[in-house]
């Protein structure tokens, strides 16, 4: 079965704390994205990583960091720079700037 | 800098109806426009992209247009079944960029 998994699907994280999300996807995509998704608001890009060991920020990187040291994987540490962190995160993958594929999501919340 | 809209917030409808969601954007530079459906607390489910040398894709009941020099897409869900109800989003790939610029939904209610 092809697709994009995320885990977990909930995430608690205390005052101070780093936490790192994964990213997971066998479809073979070129790309891969971060999202964080806020009630009433779109979704706004964090990093996005168009090939193995490249990177760059969003609209909204501070106080997130990424890596992509293998094409299936993208994962996104949430470090305790991140004064707002509590939202769902949602990731995606594409073959270059066509059609992108999204996960299930991870819900943080800040305890 | 892309902005993109959507209008109404929320549409409720009785099952049945033929119904239009509306998108519209600043920047006609676009390199697709795609739609997405979302359930309570789910990811996103890719429904139809449109690249911009395209007017129009269909999908089942689905039919999406795009009008660049106008700035709006439109999403037509013919015959609505309450397993339609979910959050419609449209998002924007400006050419030059691998970004999507996201509107902020419409939240879709079917009533049996």
């Amino acid at each position: 079965d092809g697709g994009i998994t995320q885990s977990p699907k909930y995430l608690f994280r205390k005052e101070g704390q780093n936490v790192t999300l994964s990213c997971e996807q066998n479809l073979n995509h070129d790309a891969m994205y971060w999202y964080r998704q806020d009630p009433g608001q779109g979704l706004r890009l964090i990093y996005y990583s168009q090939i193995v060991n490249d990177f760059q920020k969003g609209d909204i990187a501070e106080g997130y960091s990424v890596s992509r040291e293998k094409k299936e994987s993208f994962p996104l540490t949430v470090t305790s720079a991140q004064k707002n962190p509590t939202a769902f995160y949602l990731c995606a993958s594409s073959i270059s700037v066509q059609e992108q594929f999204f996960g299930p999501g991870t819900r943080l919340t800040v305890l | 800098k892309q902005e993109v809209t959507q209008i109404p917030a929320a549409l409720s409808v009785p099952e049945g109806e033929n119904l239009v969601l509306n998108c519209s954007f600043t920047d006609s530079a676009i390199y697709n426009l795609q739609w997405f459906r979302q359930d309570p607390g789910k990811g996103l489910t890719s429904l139809l992209l449109i690249q911009s040398s395209q007017r129009e894709q269909t999908s089942g009941r689905l039919n999406a247009s795009l009008d660049k020099s106008s700035g709006r897409s439109t999403l037509y869900i013919a015959a609505s079944q309450p397993g339609d109800s979910a959050t419609y989003l449209c998002a924007a790939m400006n050419t030059g960029f691998q970004k999507l610029v996201f509107g902020t939904g419409t939240r879709l209610l079917v009533s049996p």
